[in-house]
């Protein structure tokens, strides 16, 4: 069964610092995307980045990056340049593409704090 | 404009109470689903749909059911709400090529009393 696990409840970072945000991932499946959604206070879902299973290189939006190792079934984000807005809930996730539905399993989130 | 409504934002209702949730869309994505967000556990999917005819449940379906009147119209309902389905509900899209990623919208906060 396909499972995330996103292992830091809280993180903070200074603003313009890097931060990296950790996601590990369980799947039987060779092929897969793996997201990132940001969820600032006001509740909204917003989709930040995406990496296929097959991609070669790490997925990068902006100030956004996935440090992708798929062997240590890893996909972490990593945020540069930090700021305030950022601070947010961030989810990883995960949908097997071979499967009927191809469902997307979310994991626990970690809330990230950037302090000026 | 938003692309995905969902309504009320808010309700608060009592133990017992039948709710529906609407959500609607005007992305023109054949794919919809409905989510429950509680604390600690992250999103889970209650209900997903591929089409008007095509309705399946998720892994908590149990104390919900769901309509597709439309393409664009998804709709959750609690038959007979408790306070343990208390939480975000957010409804998402999404298009079945490409990268597929979901578009939610902007949740609607239920409190069961």
């Amino acid at each position: 069964a396909q499972k995330i696990t996103q292992t830091q409840p809280g993180m903070f970072v200074q603003e313009k610092e890097a931060v990296t945000l950790d996601c590990t991932y369980d799947t039987s499946d060779q092929s897969y995307g793996l997201f990132w959604y940001k969820q600032p206070s006001s509740g909204e879902m917003i989709f930040l980045i995406y990496q296929g299973s097959y991609d070669e290189q790490n997925a990068t939006e902006g100030r956004y990056s996935l440090n992708f190792q798929k062997a240590r079934k890893s996909a972490n984000l990593v945020i540069s340049a930090s700021q305030l807005g950022d601070s947010a809930m961030y989810f990883c996730a995960m949908r097997e593409l071979n499967t009927g539905f191809q469902k997307l399993v979310f994991g626990t989130g970690t809330r990230l704090l950037v302090s000026p | 404009d938003a692309d995905v409504t969902q309504t009320p934002r808010n309700r608060i209702t009592k133990t017992g109470k039948r709710i529906m949730l609407e959500c609607s869309q005007t992305k023109g994505h054949d794919r919809m689903y409905w989510y429950r967000q509680d604390p600690g556990l992250g999103l889970r999917l209650i209900y997903y749909s591929f089409d008007v005819k095509d309705i399946n449940k998720g892994e908590i379906s149990d104390g919900y059911s769901v309509s597709r009147q439309a393409q664009a119209k998804f709709s959750l309902s609690l038959e007979s709400a408790i306070p343990n389905q208390t939480a975000l509900y957010f409804c998402a899209t999404s298009v079945e090529r490409g990268v597929n990623e979901q578009f939610f919208g902007p949740g609607t906060r239920l409190t069961v009393l």
